[in-house]
């Protein structure tokens, strides 16, 4: 099964717009962190913005916002305003605390592009 | 912020040769590197977990012979993809961590094209 579940392959956004990927995962292992990474055309992983299971806000990094809804083990990115350079392939990311080879486990990604 | 460096960022060579990828953390230690491998459209697939001082962890599938891992220093990782053939052709990303509940910092990847 999988562990971290990118239901949207695809999104078409207008410029300015706010876009929501959706992430759900699976796991349990009460203490897990939970990421997201951009990978623009050119390739390489930026990272976003990280929640960790025991934290009591959501996360928020500029026009990066992750909602998440713990007992819907759900960890959707929120990009608002969105920019012509937002464009890119959007990848869901989990570490869980009981790996011990503290490897991160990726979803398929959503390609998101932004309209003018 | 912290900085990982990969090199090549893109190789062609012909088949048979062997071709070695380096990932260096710039500012800080990375008691771990990870390395991926990213077709066309497709996801990160983690090829093995490379600790430093140690042998490198290999997930299953991936061959051990074929592609050598050394995690030399606490610093620097490096991939050999020995006698490469063309289905090696792919991109070749690295990360590190650092300490704690940090993220995976990434390189900028390798792309792999083997003639």
């Amino acid at each position: 099964a999988q562990k971290i579940t990118q239901t949207q392959p695809g999104m078409f956004v207008q410029e300015k717009e706010a876009v929501t990927l959706d992430c759900t995962y699976d796991t349990s292992d009460p203490s897990y962190g939970l990421f997201w990474y951009k990978q623009p055309s050119s390739g390489e992983m930026i990272f976003l913005i990280y929640q960790g299971s025991y934290d009591q806000q959501n996360a928020t990094e500029g026009r990066y916002s992750l909602n998440f809804q713990k007992a819907r083990k759900s960890a959707n990115l929120v990009i608002s305003a969105s920019q012509l350079g937002d464009s890119a392939m959007y990848f869901c990311a989990m570490r869980e605390r009981w790996n011990r080879d503290d490897k991160i486990i990726f979803g398929k990604g959503t390609r998101l592009h932004i309209l003018p | 912020g912290a900085v990982v460096s990969q090199h090549p960022s893109r190789v062609i060579c012909k088949s048979g040769t062997s071709v070695k990828i380096e990932c260096r953390s710039l500012d800080f230690q990375a008691t771990t590197m990870f390395w991926y491998r990213q077709f066309p459209k497709q996801s990160l697939m983690l090829m093995a977990t490379s600790n430093e001082g140690s042998k490198a962890t290999y997930e299953q599938g991936v061959e051990k012979d074929k592609f050598l891992i050394n995690h030399a220093s606490l610093t620097l990782s490096t991939l050999t993809v020995t006698s490469a053939h063309p289905e090696d052709s792919s991109f070749y990303i690295c990360s590190a961590r650092e300490q704690g509940d940090q993220p995976q910092h990434f390189g900028d990847g390798t792309r792999l094209s083997i003639l």
